[in-house]
């Protein structure tokens, strides 16, 4: 157990509809950061934050936003929700940035867009 | 563009074979190059390289780094069935991690 959390494990939901996918870090970790894992990709970096700032942004889509909160929890909105949006959500956490350190991943959220 | 490319896509091996796992990185601003295996949900943890030269090692697994040449190897040897899995090699910037899109390793009895 790596000690971040996330949920839901399972969603499914319709194309157009809007879906959270919720991370708590592990405890002491600052930093969050959200990845999109498809069938025949690897881990897509969608977006970091920092201590409740987005600290850097990488290939997310305009119909996803996050943010991270004062007790440092993160939440991913998707929404008008695409077959293509189907995929594997994962969220990692690290103590720190600017310093060696490791990723801590949570055990994803599967989502399925029918 | 910062990237991470690995090699094999994917392998099938016999239990007992070894095997070499390779990650080259393309980076402006280059930390740390680190380790992950997959089994069915979350990455997990492997390795953690800053230094050329210099090998981790747990277990029958290996790896190294060589900053000349912008690449790592992870080794396995007397591999097991327990060892399959996708091994994924990042990159760490001081900021996010890039991670290639992984090496499918299948062990076969």
């Amino acid at each position: 157990d790596s000690g971040v959390t996330q949920t839901p494990k399972h969603l499914i939901t319709a194309t157009g509809q809007r879906v959270t996918l919720r991370c708590s870090p592990r405890s002491g970790d600052l930093s969050v950061y959200w990845y999109q894992q498809s069938l025949d990709q690897g881990l897509q970096f969608l977006i970091q934050y920092y201590n409740g700032e987005e600290r850097a942004k990488g290939n997310i889509l305009e119909r996803f936003s996050a943010q991270q909160f004062p007790d440092l929890h993160s939440e991913l909105n998707l929404s008008s929700l695409e077959l293509g949006d189907s995929a594997l959500y994962f969220c990692a956490s690290s103590v720190v940035v600017d310093r060696n350190t490791e990723a801590f991943f949570g055990q994803g959220t599967r989502l399925t867009v029918v | 563009e910062d990237k991470v490319v690995q090699s094999p896509l994917s392998l099938v091996v016999h239990e007992g074979d070894t095997v070499t796992l390779n990650c080259s990185y393309e980076v402006t601003n280059f930390r740390s190059l680190l380790w992950y295996k997959q089994e069915k949900k979350a990455p997990t943890f492997l390795f953690m390289l800053t230094s050329s030269g210099i090998e981790k090692k747990s277990g029958r697994l290996s790896s190294i780094l060589d900053k000349k040449e912008l690449s790592s190897i992870l080794n396995i040897t007397a591999t097991q069935t327990g060892d399959s899995a996708i091994y994924l090699c990042a990159m760490y910037t001081g900021n996010q991690f890039y991670f290639g899109t992984g090496t499918s390793l299948t062990v076969i009895p």
